[in-house]
């Protein structure tokens, strides 16, 4: 079946601009993550969705970084006023329902490389 | 601090020998712990996990890993390497009780095979 899917799979946006970063989790997976890879580092996590709502946002770095999940499936990861330093690999995940809190596979999708100039 | 720790960032080991890739994690109560392969290109594959019971756990492409408590550890092993096994791999955990899901990554360990 179909896998995680990301778009872009590369963007490159000037110091300033918004961008949006797509994630189309598994089909009926419930839970959807967001991750950031930083070049040399493992993945750090950003935002959880269960559903529509972000049951865990405690990784976004700051008011720039935006999430939403309107219908419970798709996302999009929003960054505004875009920096050098948000240069990374920015990774989605999604899970199946039904499973207890933190023993749940993520499977994660191939990422949207993001440069900003 | 809380933290997950790799303590080797690249090992190099010939095919067909043994692989161990570390792993120590330093939290007040035992975490639920997992380890993810990364390879050029693709996603991030999880290889195994353990929440409790047996300490031995048995993952896919025929890699396993031992917890240990005393040591804090979660150490992946393979008997046998093959040169498809050169990859980034990560441990990571899931600490912070009901309702928790984020995983804390290790910062990797990048394995290359010899012939």
């Amino acid at each position: 079946g179909a896998g995680v899917s990301q778009t872009p799979s590369n963007k490159v946006t000037e110091k300033g601009k918004y961008v949006e970063l797509r994630c189309d989790p598994i089909s009926g997976h419930t839970a959807l993550y967001w991750y950031r890879q930083s070049l040399g580092q493992g993945p750090e996590f950003l935002i959880y969705f269960q559903g529509t709502g972000a049951a865990d946002d405690s990784g976004l770095p700051n008011d720039r970084f935006f999430a939403v999940r309107p219908e419970g499936s798709v996302s999009t990861l929003k960054i505004q006023r875009t920096e050098r330093g948000d240069s990374a690999v920015y990774l989605c995940a999604s899970s199946p329902p039904g499973v207890a809190g933190g023993t749940d596979t993520q499977y994660f999708g191939p990422g949207t490389r993001l440069t900003v100039l | 601090a809380q933290s997950v720790t790799q303590p080797d960032i690249h090992i190099t080991v010939s095919e067909g020998a043994s692989l161990e890739l570390r792993c120590n994690y330093s939290y007040g109560a035992t975490p639920y712990l997992f380890w993810y392969v990364q390879s050029p290109g693709q996603g991030l594959q999880l290889l195994l996990k353990y929440f409790s019971g047996d300490t031995l756990v048995q993952g896919i492409k025929g890699f396993e890993a031992e917890f240990k408590r005393s040591q804090s550890s979660f150490n992946l092993r393979k008997p046998s390497v093959h040169w498809s096994d050169a990859a980034e791999y990560f441990c990571a955990v899931v600490v912070g009780g009901a309702g928790r899901r984020a995983l804390t990554f290790g910062s990797g360990t990048r394995l290359q095979v010899q012939p």
